[in-house]
C-alpha cells in the first residue's frame, strides 16, 4: 500500500512566522505535489516536483516555496505566513509514466492568526 | 483554461438507492479520469480510475466515460450512509506533466 505522511495534522502559527510543512512517501515515487483546499474553491495546486531538486510552479505559488532534497521528502515553506494562508494543505505523490493515480497524505490543517 | 465541472449538491438519496454523480471536462486531449471520495476533515481517497470509453465496475461502484461528450460519471449502487461524503472528479492534463485538475466536488448524503 502507498503511504504518504505529513508532519502535522493541525498547526497554528502567527502572522509573519516561517512555516515548514513536510511530506514523506515510502513508494519511491518521482512526482510529488502540494495542494491547498478551501471551501468552494476545491483543490488548487501550489507546486509540484518531478525529481530531486526539480520543481515547477502550480496555479497558486505566490507566498510559497518548496524543497526536495531527497526523493521521498517534499517540503512546503511559507516564507512569512499570512492569515489568507489559513487552509487545509494536502500532499500527494504519483509514479512517473504510470497511471496518473495520485495518493494523498492525511493533510495539515494550518491556522494563521 | 482547462476546467472540470461538478454539481456541488448536496445530492440526497435514500439508503439502498443508486446515487449518480456527474462531471464534465473541457480538455479534449484528456485520457485519464479519476473519482476520489473525501470524508469531512479527511484527505481525498482514490476509489475509481477509468481510461477508456464505456463502463468500469468495482464492487458497488461503476465509473462511466464518454470522451465524445466529455463527461464522466460515477454510479454507487445500494447506497449506504457510510457513502455520505464529497466526491471529487479529477482529470489528467494531456501530455506528460502528471498533473490533475480537480472539480470542486459533489456532496452526497445518503439518508437512512
Amino acid at each position: 500500500d502507498v503511504k504518504v505522511t505529513q508532519s502535522s495534522r493541525y498547526l497554528v502559527k502567527r502572522t509573519g512566522e516561517k512555516v515548514f510543512l513536510e511530506c514523506v512517501q515510502d513508494m519511491d515515487h518521482e512526482n510529488m505535489f502540494w495542494y491547498r483546499q478551501d471551501p468552494g474553491l476545491g483543490l488548487r495546486l501550489i507546486y509540484f516536483s518531478y525529481d530531486v531538486k526539480m520543481k515547477e510552479k502550480g496555479d497558486i505559488p505566490e507566498g510559497y516555496s518548496v524543497s526536495r532534497e531527497k526523493k521521498e521528502r517534499f517540503s512546503l515553506i511559507l516564507e512569512s505566513a499570512s492569515t489568507n494562508q489559513t487552509s487545509m494543505y494536502l500532499c500527494a505523490s504519483i509514479l512517473s509514466g504510470g497511471t496518473y493515480e495520485q495518493y494523498f497524505g492525511p493533510g495539515t490543517r494550518l491556522t494563521v492568526t | 483554461q482547462k476546467e472540470v465541472e461538478q454539481n456541488s449538491g448536496p445530492l440526497s438519496v435514500p439508503e439502498g438507492a443508486i446515487a449518480s454523480l456527474n462531471c464534465t471536462y473541457s480538455d479534449r486531449g484528456s485520457q485519464s479520469f479519476f473519482w476520489y471520495r473525501q470524508y469531512s476533515g479527511k484527505s481525498p481517497e482514490l476509489i475509481m480510475s477509468i481510461y477508456s470509453n464505456g463502463d468500469k465496475e468495482d464492487g458497488r461502484f461503476t465509473a462511466q466515460l464518454n470522451k465524445a461528450s466529455q463527461y464522466v460519471s460515477l454510479l454507487i449502487r445500494d447506497s449506504q450512509p457510510s457513502d455520505s461524503a464529497t466526491y471529487l472528479c479529477a482529470v489528467a492534463y494531456g501530455g506528460a506533466t502528471n498533473k490533475l485538475i480537480f472539480g470542486t466536488g459533489t456532496l452526497l448524503a445518503v439518508q437512512p
